[in-house]
């Protein structure tokens, strides 16, 4: 029962371009989502959120938009640097409780 | 400015010992949360500690695991009996409070014989 889905395992980009990583939901309950990046053996590095009442936030080359019609926010990184290459994590999360759900993730790799 | 600390990063055991992994939050952070990732998976929620308080632990199974956050010290998840199905990163993390950010320790990576 995956309420959170990050549909493609991999990506991989030019430097310099955009990537474009996305995530679905099921559940209509959550109203706060989150994007973590995770470099191999460290743990996961908040990155960008957004709350229900938005469609978009904007951090310099990071920019999240969501359409809670869809169900559907993707994360936009923009110059994408070879730094970016890690693997990208959707959360959300529901009023009241405490509990992250994670997608699996989305594996970046920016080419130089 | 130390982030949230775990210890050890690598803990290997034997079907059958205990495993103690330990979680420091962040300076001022009083709300800690447990999470699992097995191979290929995503976080899955485990547990969520204020101090000497247990508020949510939905994700724990419900034999061999338990967890505490005491007055003083760090928070400990404990496994008891570790089975190989019990390998895998576990990662603390932490908050100022109610539906603030949370923020990752660097994880135990945990492995069982």
């Amino acid at each position: 029962d995956q309420q959170v889905k990050q549909n493609s395992p991999s990506l991989s980009v030019q430097e310099g371009r955009i990537s474009i990583l996305n995530c679905d939901y099921t559940n209509s309950m959550f109203d706060y989502f989150l994007w973590y990046k995770k470099y191999p053996a460290e743990g996961p590095t908040f990155l960008i959120s957004i709350s229900s009442i938005k469609d978009k936030n904007e951090d310099g080359r990071f920019t999240v938009f969501l359409n809670k019609s869809a169900k559907h926010l993707s994360l936009h990184i923009v110059p994408s640097q070879p730094g970016d290459s890690a693997v990208y994590f959707c959360a959300a999360i529901q009023g009241g409780s405490e509990k992250l759900v994670f997608g699996k993730g989305t594996k970046l790799t920016v080419n130089p | 400015n130390a982030g949230v600390m775990q210890n050890p990063r690598h803990l290997v055991r034997r079907r059958g010992q205990e495993a103690r992994l330990r979680c420091s939050p962040m300076k001022g952070h009083s709300h800690v949360y447990w999470y699992r990732q097995l191979p290929e998976e995503g976080l899955k929620f485990m547990v969520y500690l204020q101090k000497e308080n247990i508020i949510d632990e939905s994700g724990m199974p419900k034999e061999r695991f338990s967890a505490e956050f005491p007055k003083e010290g760090p928070s400990i998840l404990r496994i008891q009996q570790v089975v190989r199905g019990d390998s895998a990163a576990y990662f603390c993390a932490s908050s100022s409070g109610h539906q603030e950010t949370q923020y990752f320790g660097p994880g135990t990576r945990l492995l069982v014989l």
